[in-house]
């Protein structure tokens, strides 16, 4: 089965600086899909970015980025110039791309515990 | 606008009574799930559905039961052997199981009294 760590349960920045937070996974599957989640005081769950296995490359999405080491099996969010509104959880998530949907491990997202990011003014 | 509506966001119960948890989609998904979480935890799967008239059980289906009679809705009934009930409930879909991101609700909090 899969699991999906994140060693930070709270991390905080200062206004426009850059904070990174680290997520790790155990899996022995070779394709799959990482998501980094945010989840503000509102509490509904916001996609922030997608990584597939297969694409070297690392994914961005303005000031985010991510960090993907395959063979070390980390995926760590970076947040660029960061801002008030980036202050919520953020959960790091695990998906398998090639399991049969009849078996276990296609059925769902795999969650970390989640880091909360406070951004101080 | 396309999204997941789940109602109602804040419901109060008594024990020993059921509640259903409503979602409903217009984003023509397939696959949709439901999740609770914890203070300080995860999200852990209760049950999803791939398609209609058909669900399966997640991690910690029991003391839950949810029905798919319509692609575009998947509730939840929380039922009196939900030991511990009281926790904040997501529901989710994506376009077909396996395959992308989960696009998520706004969420139900519950709470036994």
């Amino acid at each position: 089965a899969q699991t999906v760590t994140q060693s930070q349960p709270e991390m905080s920045v200062q206004e426009a600086e850059t904070v990174t937070l680290s997520c790790t996974y155990d899996t022995s599957e070779s394709d799959y899909y990482l998501f980094w989640y945010k989840q503000p005081p509102s509490r509904q769950m916001i996609l922030v970015i997608r990584q597939e296995a297969y694409k070297q490359q690392n994914a961005t999405e303005n000031r985010f980025s991510v960090n993907f080491q395959k063979a070390a099996k980390s995926f760590s969010l970076k947040i660029s110039d960061s801002q008030l509104g980036d202050a919520a959880m953020y959960f790091c998530a695990y998906r398998s791309r090639t399991a049969k949907i009849s078996s276990g491990s296609a059925r769902q997202l795999t969650f970390g515990s989640g880091t909360q990011l406070t951004v101080l003014p | 606008d396309g999204g997941i509506t789940q109602s109602p966001k804040y419901l109060f119960r008594k024990e020993g009574q059921n509640v259903t948890l409503s979602c409903e989609q217009n984003l023509n998904h397939d696959a949709m799930y439901w999740y609770r979480q914890d203070p300080g935890q995860g999200l852990r799967l209760i049950y999803y559905s791939q398609i209609v008239n058909d669900f399966q059980k997640g991690d910690i289906a029991e003391g839950y039961s949810v029905s798919r009679e319509k692609k575009e809705s998947f509730p939840l009934t929380v039922t009196s052997a939900q030991k511990n009930p009281t926790a904040f409930y997501l529901c989710a879909s994506s376009i077909r199981q396996n395959t992308g991101e989960l696009f998520f609700g706004e969420g139900s909090r519950l709470t036994v009294l």
